[in-house]
C-alpha cells in the first residue's frame, strides 16, 4: 500500500495568515500518462469530508481560490494564501494511482 | 446535482454482518464514468478507503486488503443503490461509514460527492 504522512499533525493559525501542509507520498503519484492522481479533501467540525482540490492542484467547483495546491511525484503542499474562520477543519490528502489511501489528516484551527 | 443517500442499523453484534445501502440520485450506480467508493472513519484508522464497485462493459470490484475477503459490495441497478456487507465485525469495525462517488470526465474527481454517513457500533 502506498504510505501518505502529512505534516504538521496540526497548525494554529491567526485569520487572515497563510497556511501550509505537506503531504509526502511513499511512492511516485505519477501514472504513465503523465497524470498525477494526489487530492485534498478538508472536514469541517461535525461535517463530512468534502473535495477541496483534484488532480494536485486543480479546484474543485466552489472551491475559493485562496486554497491551491502543488507538488510533484512524492511531494505535495496545500496552501491557504489567508486563512479565514470558516476554513478550520481537518486537511487530507488522498493518493488515487493504486487503491486509495489517505494520509493522516492535519487539524488547523484558529 | 447528485446525492447519495444511506440507509443501515447503527447497531451490529460482534460476529455478524454489517450492512449498508447508499442510493444514487443524479447520477448511475452503471455510468462508465464512475466508480462507488465505500469509506470509514474512526478515531483509531483515520479515513479508510473500504472497495468500490464499478462498471467497464463488466463489474468489477476492488477491496482493501484490510477488509478483503470479508467485505462485499453489490451494484443494485434496478434501485439505482450498491451496498456494502462486512461480515465478522469485531468492535474494532465500529466506525463512521460514507458512501462517496468517483467521477471521471478528462480527469477523475475521486470522491466527490459523499453521502451523509453512517455510525455504527459494534457492540453486544
Amino acid at each position: 500500500d502506498i504510505v501518505l504522512t502529512q505534516t504538521p499533525l496540526s497548525l494554529s493559525v491567526t485569520p487572515g495568515q497563510p497556511a501550509s501542509i505537506s503531504c509526502k507520498s511513499s511512492q511516485s503519484l505519477v501514472d504513465s500518462d503523465g497524470k498525477t492522481h494526489l487530492y485534498w479533501y478538508l472536514q469541517k467540525p461535525g461535517q463530512t469530508p468534502h473535495l477541496l482540490i483534484y488532480a494536485v492542484s486543480n479546484r474543485f467547483s466552489g472551491v475559493p481560490d485562496r486554497f491551491s495546491g502543488s507538488g510533484s511525484g512524492t511531494d505535495f503542499t496545500l496552501k491557504i494564501s489567508r486563512v479565514e474562520a470558516e476554513d478550520v477543519g481537518v486537511y487530507y490528502c488522498l493518493q488515487g494511482i493504486q487503491l486509495p489511501t489517505f494520509g493522516g489528516g492535519t487539524k488547523v484551527e484558529i | 446535482q447528485v446525492q447519495l443517500q444511506q440507509s443501515g442499523p447503527g447497531l451490529v453484534k460482534p460476529s455478524q454482518t454489517l450492512s449498508l445501502t447508499c442510493a444514487i440520485s443524479g447520477d448511475s450506480v452503471s455510468s462508465i464514468s464512475g466508480a462507488w467508493n465505500w469509506i470509514r472513519q474512526s478515531p483509531s484508522r483515520g479515513l479508510e478507503w473500504l472497495g468500490r464497485t464499478y462498471y467497464r462493459s463488466r463489474w468489477y470490484n476492488d477491496y482493501a486488503a484490510s477488509v478483503k475477503g470479508r467485505m462485499t459490495i453489490n451494484p443494485d441497478t434496478s434501485k439505482n443503490q450498491f451496498s456494502l456487507q462486512l461480515r465478522s465485525v469485531t468492535p474494532e469495525d465500529t466506525a463512521v461509514y460514507y458512501c462517496a462517488r468517483d467521477h471521471y470526465s478528462s480527469v477523475w474527481y475521486r470522491n466527490d460527492y459523499w453521502g451523509q454517513g453512517t455510525l455504527v457500533t459494534v457492540s453486544s
